[in-house]
This record gives C-alpha cells, sequence and structure tokens, in this order.
C-alpha cells in the first residue's frame, strides 16, 4: 500500500500568518491527492482534489501544489475558522490511505 | 441536499460483531461509490473499506480483510459495514462518506460524509 507522510505533525500560527503542510507519499501518485479539514467532534470536509483543484464553496486562500510524491497545502493569511486538523489523502489506488495529520493550532 | 446518516455502533464485546448501516438521501445513490473511514479517539483518520456504485469493485484495508465486509442495496439507499471479530482496537467513530463526481477518473475523494458513528469495544 502507498503510505502517506504529513509534516509538520503540529503547526501554532497566527490569525494573518501564512501556512504550508507538506504531504509525501511512498510512490508516485501522479496528481491523486485530496486534503480535508477536520475539527473536534465533526466530520472530515474536502478543501482540495486532485493536487490543486478547489472544492466548491472553499476560500480562495486555500490552494495546493505539487505531483509525484510531495504535495503541499497552503493556508495564506490563516483565518480563525482555519486553526483545525488537516489531511492529505491519495486516491491514485483502491486503497484511500490518509496522512495522519497535521493539527494547526492557534500561536 | 445530501444527507448521510450512519447508525449501529455501540458497544459490544472482543469476538463480537456488529453492524453498520448508512442511510443516503439527496443525490442518485446508485450512481456513487461509497466508502467507510475511522477515527479511533484522538487518533487520524483511517480509510476501511470502499465499494463501487454497482458492487463490482470492493475493497479493504489489508488489516481488516476476512474480518469486515462492506456491502451496499442501491433500493434502499444504503451501504452497510459487517464486523466480526471485533478487537479493542477497532474501537473508533466510523463515518460513510460518498466518493464525488470530479470528472472521468474512476477513483475520487470523499466529497460528503456523515456525522459517523461510535463503535467502543470493550469487555
Amino acid at each position: 500500500d502507498i503510505q502517506m507522510t504529513q509534516s509538520p505533525s503540529t503547526l501554532s500560527a497566527s490569525v494573518g500568518d501564512s501556512v504550508t503542510i507538506t504531504c509525501r507519499a511512498s510512490q508516485s501518485i501522479d496528481n491523486w491527492l485530496a486534503w480535508y479539514q477536520q475539527k473536534p467532534g465533526k466530520a472530515p470536509k474536502l478543501l482540495i482534489y486532485k493536487t490543486s483543484s478547489l472544492e466548491s464553496g472553499v476560500p480562495s486562500r486555500f490552494s495546493g501544489s505539487g505531483s509525484g510524491t510531495e504535495f503541499t497545502l497552503t493556508i495564506s493569511s490563516l483565518q480563525p475558522d482555519d486553526f483545525a486538523t488537516y489531511y492529505c489523502q491519495q486516491y491514485s489506488t483502491w486503497e484511500k490511505g490518509f496522512g495522519q495529520g497535521t493539527k494547526v493550532e492557534i500561536k | 441536499e445530501v444527507q448521510l446518516a450512519e447508525s449501529g455502533g455501540g458497544l459490544v464485546k472482543p469476538g463480537g460483531s456488529l453492524r453498520l448501516s448508512c442511510a443516503a438521501s439527496g443525490f442518485t445513490f446508485s450512481s456513487y461509490g461509497m466508502n467507510w473511514v475511522r477515527q479511533a479517539p484522538g487518533k487520524g483518520l483511517e480509510w476501511v473499506a470502499s465499494i463501487s456504485s454497482r458492487s463490482n469493485y470492493i475493497y479493504y484495508e489489508d488489516s481488516l480483510k476476512g474480518r469486515f465486509t462492506i456491502s451496499r442495496d442501491n433500493a434502499k439507499n444504503s451501504v452497510f459495514l459487517q464486523m466480526n471479530s471485533l478487537r479493542a482496537e477497532d474501537t473508533a467513530v466510523y463515518y460513510c462518506a460518498r466518493e464525488g463526481d470530479f470528472g472521468v477518473v474512476i477513483i475520487n475523494p470523499f466529497d460528503r460524509w456523515g456525522q459517523g458513528t461510535l463503535v467502543t469495544v470493550s469487555s
């Protein structure tokens, strides 16, 4: 199975900061990568699919990039609503594994 | 409005069985692949199983093969997860999730999720 590794595990930032989360795949997944946001006690929410395509209704301060094995999620100008845990997911195979998550917390 | 509602969770003893259900509404259920994803307390997301729209493709996380079975009933707009020989490490919130329709690709990420149902395996 393809392993997904995110870094960092935790990220402390302030409102207005730009933050970047990295996701690495153990083998090439082309651009079949998605990003989700999850808040405590809630189901995950799809933010980005196919590496850089924004899901409908997601603010444009979220952006994704990468290809092959290395990907990033960038949140420009962090807003109070953005403090949450973020997960990457590969879907180049039927076994659609997730990264271990990155918690974005208030500094 | 798309809705997914899981049910069937609860407390079960080690070695026991449980069947989770997910009732879908607000979309043409028979046109979408469905998945189960779980999240142990305080941990990350773990993909559990996938079933294609017509049940012709079914996949499981390797460590769960043989114990968990995913199925669906398109006439009842429902997807199920039969869980047998349950262990303490299966304790988690179980989410059903719909695979989105993002073009001609066969495999898609999950664009709609249920609220989850808690399964606790403990004696």
